[in-house]
């Protein structure tokens, strides 16, 4: 079945460092893929997606780009902030499965001042 | 524009007792709807799904149960709680004709049984 797998953290960076947050998946076919994320105690929020291979999606900073080759779909951010502190989650649909979605485990990021 | 509400924000509950948990969805029509149960620092389980009213699938054997008496409505329903259903509960939904299923979460319920 469908699978992903993100990096496990915590991660904790200092403001205004580079952020990469690694994302494997395993499904067949051609999946669209996700980054959302969970600020604390609010619900899920689409960060970016991308629907094809080598499709890059960005939004707020944050990039991914969506590697088929490696099934793979690392979320990237040249500089974070501290507002960037929150979960993060990777995860993929695939229009065949009845509108759902599988999720990765959430990777927890803390940015420091 | 759309939006999705779930009440109550927060819940305690005795073990034993009956839950019922509801999400509604504005602005939009024939939505899947979704909920999910999120354990303290772990990822997301999906529970229940519906692709319309009355139709419900269930992804794990539990003590929980779904219901969608309208369209825009889901009920997630409990009639004896449990230690293990403490959890924060999220209820999503997605647009049918996008085939790239896009969830939008509700700010969820936080709930937990003593």
């Amino acid at each position: 079945g469908d699978s992903v797998t993100q990096m496990e953290g915590p991660v904790t960076l200092s403001e205004e460092a580079f952020l990469t947050i690694n994302c494997t998946y395993t499904a067949t076919g051609y999946p669209s893929l996700f980054w959302y994320v969970q600020y604390p105690g609010e619900g899920l929020q689409l960060l970016l997606k991308a629907t094809k291979a080598d499709d890059k999606g960005s939004n707020k900073g944050f990039e991914a780009t969506y590697r088929k080759e490696t099934t793979s779909f690392h979320l990237e951010k040249g500089s974070v902030q501290v507002s960037d502190s929150a979960v993060y989650f990777c995860a993929l649909s695939r229009s065949t499965n009845a509108g759902k979605s599988t999720f990765g485990d959430g990777t927890t990021l803390t940015v420091k001042p | 524009s759309q939006t999705i509400h779930q009440w109550p924000a927060t819940l305690v509950q005795p073990v034993g007792s009956p839950l019922s948990l509801e999400c509604t969805v504005e602005g939009t029509s024939n939505p899947n709807l979704y909920w999910y149960r999120q354990a303290a620092g772990r990822g997301l389980q999906l529970l229940f799904y519906s692709v319309g009213i009355g139709q419900i699938s269930s992804e794990v054997p539990q003590n929980l149960s779904a219901s969608r008496p309208q369209d825009r409505q889901f009920i997630l329903s409990s009639k004896k709680l449990l230690l293990s259903d403490s959890g924060f509960y999220l209820c999503a939904w997605s647009v049918k004709r996008d085939l790239t299923d896009t969830q939008y979460f509700g700010p969820g319920t936080r709930l937990t049984v003593l």
